[in-house]
Formats: C-alpha cells, structure tokens, sequence
C-alpha cells in the first residue's frame, strides 16, 4: 500500500518557471526522500530530509517538510526542458512500525515546455 | 564510485516459468532492497535484506524470494510466474536505515 499522496499528478509549465510538487503521508517517518525518475527508468536520488529537519536545499531544489502536518513539498527552481520527469516522494517509517523499507507516493509527472 | 547495476536490463518470460534478477550494490553498501513498480499499483517494497538476513518484507506472494550473498549482492527469485507480474523491479542499496536509498536502472520483465 501506498503511504503517500502526491499533488497535483500532473504539472506543466514553462521553461524558467518555477515547480511545486507537493507529498503527504499517514505515519511517523525516519526521513522523507524525493526521486526523479525519466519513463521507465531508474529512480534518482534527490534529496533526503531527516524528520527533525524543516528545509533542506540542493542547488535549484527546495524540500520543506512539516511533521506536524505529515507533509513536504519540492520546489524547482527556474525549471528547464531537462527537468521533466515523474518525481516521487518515499517515506522512510521507524522500524518498529514494521516492514516497510520506503514507502512511495504515486508521484508527479512534471512537463517542462520550452 | 559505480552505481547500483541490475542484469539483466529487459527480460521476457511466459507463465509458469520462474525468474532470476541479480542486483550488485554501491561498493560499501550493505543494505539492498527490491521494489516492484507497475502502472497500476505504482512503486511497491518487496524485501530488505542486511548483510544476508532479510530485514523487512513487503506484502507479496512466497512465489516472491531473495538472498543476499556475503559480498552483498543480491538476487531475487519469482517462481511460477503470472501474467501480473510484469514490471519494472528495482533494486536499491543504502548504508543502511536512515540513510538514502540509491536505485539501479530496473530490469524490465515482461510475462508473455
């Protein structure tokens, strides 16, 4: 089962533009990590935010995490063709809550146009 | 440092028969875990293993299995296979909990 809700599924928007992806999930979390993936390829590894952490930045990226409200979202920056992707946010629960290693949102396809 | 790999890249298989994916983890990683991801139920934990013991186990079938060997690659086996099995399977490997999680390319099966 899918533990978190990516929105919107769907985003396009210009080249230069700015992207908001947004991720909620149901339980307590180690850590929230994001990923791109290019169609039906392998997952890249973007940022990892730890959950005492609030905000966490990687050259254009931006993740925010707020546990109160079990959400995070990732910001792109000034957007370019090479960014569209499917992006995913991942969960990591603590152990004791089971045997999920990470458990993924549905993930947000993002169409960058020239 | 190389990258997690995964043979083989495409595979193409008919019902019934079984399957082999092998996985080989960032050097120094010793964790690995396998995910299913399909269309319709998107990306899906099978197993963890840690140096090679599985750790955690997702909500598959038992025709789903995995061993990890003591240079920490790893292969998971599906057995009897049906036609819902068709998938991209990817492999990840990490130092471990609470660490990134680093994905190969995926082996893409195809159950004829």
């Amino acid at each position: 089962s899918q533990q978190g809700e990516e929105d919107p599924q769907a985003l396009s928007i210009q080249e230069g533009e700015n992207a908001t992806m947004n991720c909620s999930y149901k339980t307590s979390i180690n850590n929230l990590q994001w990923y791109r993936q290019n169609s039906g390829r392998g997952l890249v590894h973007l940022i990892l935010i730890r959950s005492n952490e609030r905000e966490k930045h990687s050259g254009r990226l931006r993740v925010t995490l707020d546990t109160s409200k079990k959400s995070s979202s990732l910001l792109i920056t000034a957007s370019r063709a090479a960014d569209t992707a499917s992006y995913f946010c991942a969960t990591e629960p603590p152990p004791i809550q089971g045997a999920q290693k990470l458990v993924f949102g549905q993930g947000t396809r993002l169409t960058i146009n020239p | 440092k190389a990258g997690v790999t995964q043979t083989p890249r495409y595979l193409i298989k008919t019902r019934g028969q079984q399957v082999t994916l092998s996985c080989s983890p960032i050097s120094g990683h010793r964790s690995v875990s396998w995910y299913q991801q399909t269309p319709g139920q998107g990306l899906q934990f099978l197993f963890e293993y840690f140096s090679e013991t599985q750790r955690n186990k997702g909500n598959f079938p038992g025709r789903f299995s995995g061993r990890q060997f003591s240079n920490s690659r790893s292969e998971m086996n599906v057995s009897t296979l049906e036609l819902g099995d068709s998938a991209l399977y990817l492999c990840a490997s990490s130092l471990g909990q609470k660490a990134a999680e680093f994905f190969g390319p995926g082996t893409r099966l195809t159950v004829l």
